[in-house]
C-alpha cells in the first residue's frame, strides 16, 4: 500500500467549523508535506514539516507530526467554502527523488 | 513565483497515435516529474529527471518515455496511445529532492 494514507477519505463540514485530516506513513521520513488540489487542477504545496519538528503553523493551517506513531494531521481552522478541495499528504523516499502521495481527503465546506 | 506550464489542458487522441505532453518550468529546478492521477489511485509517478538528459523510471513507466534536452523542459511521450492511458497527467518540478514540488495545471488526456 502507499507510503502516505489519508483519513477520512471524505469530509463535509459547515463554513466556520474546523476540519481535521490525518495521514499515516510506513517508513522513516526526512519531512512530510501537505498539498491541496482544487477540482481538475494541479496540486498546490501548503506546508512542509521536518522530521525533527512536532508542530507547524501557516495562517489557518496547523500541522502536527508524530514520528513515533508515523502519523501527521492537518487542521484547517474557521473553514471557508473556498477551502473545498482535496488534500494530500506526501512523503519523500530516502534519497529524495521520489515522493509518495496518499490518495487524499476530499473536503467539502458548505456555505 | 515558480511557474510550471503544461502544453495543453485538454487533449483528445486516437488509439495508436504518438502523443507528446510538454512541461516547462521557469525556476531553474534540477528535478522534474511526470505523474498520472486516476480516481481512487492517487498520484502515481511515471518518470522523473534530476538533470538534463538524465531520467529515471517511476512506478508505472510502461508505455511511456521521456525526454529532457533542456533544463527547463521535460516531455512525456506516449509511443502508441491506448485507452487505458486516458487520465490526468501532472508535471512537477523541485529544487532539491526533499523539497516541495511545484505542479503544473495538468493535462486531461482522453484516448478514444
Amino acid at each position: 500500500s502507499q507510503q502516505g494514507e489519508e483519513d477520512p477519505q471524505a469530509l463535509s463540514i459547515q463554513e466556520g467549523e474546523n476540519a481535521t485530516m490525518n495521514c499515516s506513513y510506513k517508513t522513516s521520513i526526512n519531512n512530510l508535506q501537505w498539498y491541496r488540489q482544487n477540482s481538475g487542477r494541479g496540486l498546490v504545496h501548503l506546508i512542509l514539516i521536518r522530521s525533527n519538528e512536532r508542530e507547524k503553523h501557516s495562517g489557518r493551517l496547523r500541522v502536527t507530526l508524530d514520528t513515533s506513531k508515523k502519523s501527521s494531521s492537518l487542521l484547517i481552522t474557521a473553514s471557508r467554502a473556498a477551502d473545498t478541495a482535496s488534500y494530500f499528504c506526501a512523503t519523500p523516499y530516502t534519497g529524495g527523488f521520489k515522493t509518495i502521495f496518499g490518495a487524499g481527503t476530499r473536503l467539502f465546506v458548505k456555505a | 513565483d515558480v511557474k510550471v506550464t503544461q502544453s495543453s489542458r485538454y487533449l483528445v487522441k486516437r488509439t495508436g497515435e504518438k502523443v507528446f505532453l510538454e512541461c516547462v518550468q521557469d525556476m531553474d529546478h534540477e528535478n522534474m516529474f511526470w505523474y498520472r492521477q486516476d480516481p481512487g489511485l492517487g498520484l502515481r509517478l511515471i518518470y522523473f529527471s534530476y538533470d538534463v538528459k538524465m531520467k529515471e523510471k517511476g512506478d508505472i513507466p510502461e508505455g511511456y518515455s521521456v525526454s529532457r534536452e533542456k533544463k527547463e523542459r521535460f516531455s512525456l511521450i506516449l509511443e502508441s496511445a491506448s485507452t487505458n492511458q486516458t487520465s490526468m497527467y501532472l508535471c512537477a518540478s523541485s529544487f532539491e529532492g526533499y523539497n516541495e514540488q511545484f505542479f503544473g495545471p495538468g493535462t486531461r488526456l482522453t484516448v478514444l
